[in-house]
């Protein structure tokens, strides 16, 4: 059983430049969540997806999306980046709206 | 925004020694988790405690909920160095979908 992966581990993006960040759920998962983890902070929720659909949203702008794939591989896309976008941003996968997540390491990503 | 508020923000302790650290929330539920960071990197589930249950025990960790106080509380029995890490509760809202809302975390140091 493999875990959750996250790709690339560290990003460094100036601002107003797009972004896309890459999740692979663990084997048999079919909901994936993605948070937004400021230093020193909870994770913050940003949306879910369960198969394929979104299936939930926190209070994040429009600039945030994403896709979940047929094989339940996920990608957050964030456009205009802001300084305040810098962060360290959490895929975690879960099965048929189980309620344990199972996290990757995360992606940081730094917005100069 | 953030459901639940963890207390004390940090704890220091000797090796041996119990912890305890306290979570408040907002808003009904249905179940209350207990997750683990080291280190800034993904989080690792540790216990899930359900709204119709007052205590579960897992290992060294003892969680008690009482939802008419929206609290719960997380007990870390003879602590090791390798516990030190950040610890999170996280609520599930009764709402439609698996929104799983993180606290702010205590930082727990485990002095060997």
């Amino acid at each position: 059983e493999t875990g959750v992966t996250q790709s690339p581990t560290h990003l460094i993006k100036t601002r107003g430049q797009q972004v896309t960040l890459r999740c692979s759920s663990q084997s048999g998962h079919n909901t994936v969540s993605w948070y937004q983890q400021a230093l020193g902070q909870g994770p913050q929720f940003i949306f879910q997806y369960y198969r394929e659909e979104e299936n939930g949203r926190g209070n994040f702008p429009p600039r945030f999306s994403g896709l979940q794939f047929p094989n339940y591989s996920s990608e957050l896309n964030v456009n205009a980046l802001e300084l305040d976008d810098s962060a360290l941003y959490l895929c975690a996968s879960s099965q048929n709206l189980d309620k344990s997540l199972f996290f990757g390491s995360g992606t940081q990503l730094s917005v100069l | 925004s953030q459901q639940g508020e963890e207390d004390p923000q940090a704890l220091s302790i000797q090796e041996g020694e119990n912890a305890t650290m306290n979570c408040s929330y907002k808003t009904s539920i249905n179940n209350l988790q207990w997750y683990r960071q080291n280190s800034g990197r993904g989080l690792v589930h540790l216990i899930l405690i359900r709204s119709n249950e007052r205590e579960k025990h897992s290992g060294r960790l003892r969680v008690t909920l009482d939802t008419s106080k929206k609290s719960s509380s997380l007990l870390i029995t003879a602590s090791r160095a390798a516990d030190t890490a950040s610890y999170f509760c996280a609520t599930e809202d009764t709402g439609g979908y698996q929104k799983v809302t993180f606290g702010t975390g205590t930082k727990l140091q485990v002095i060997p």
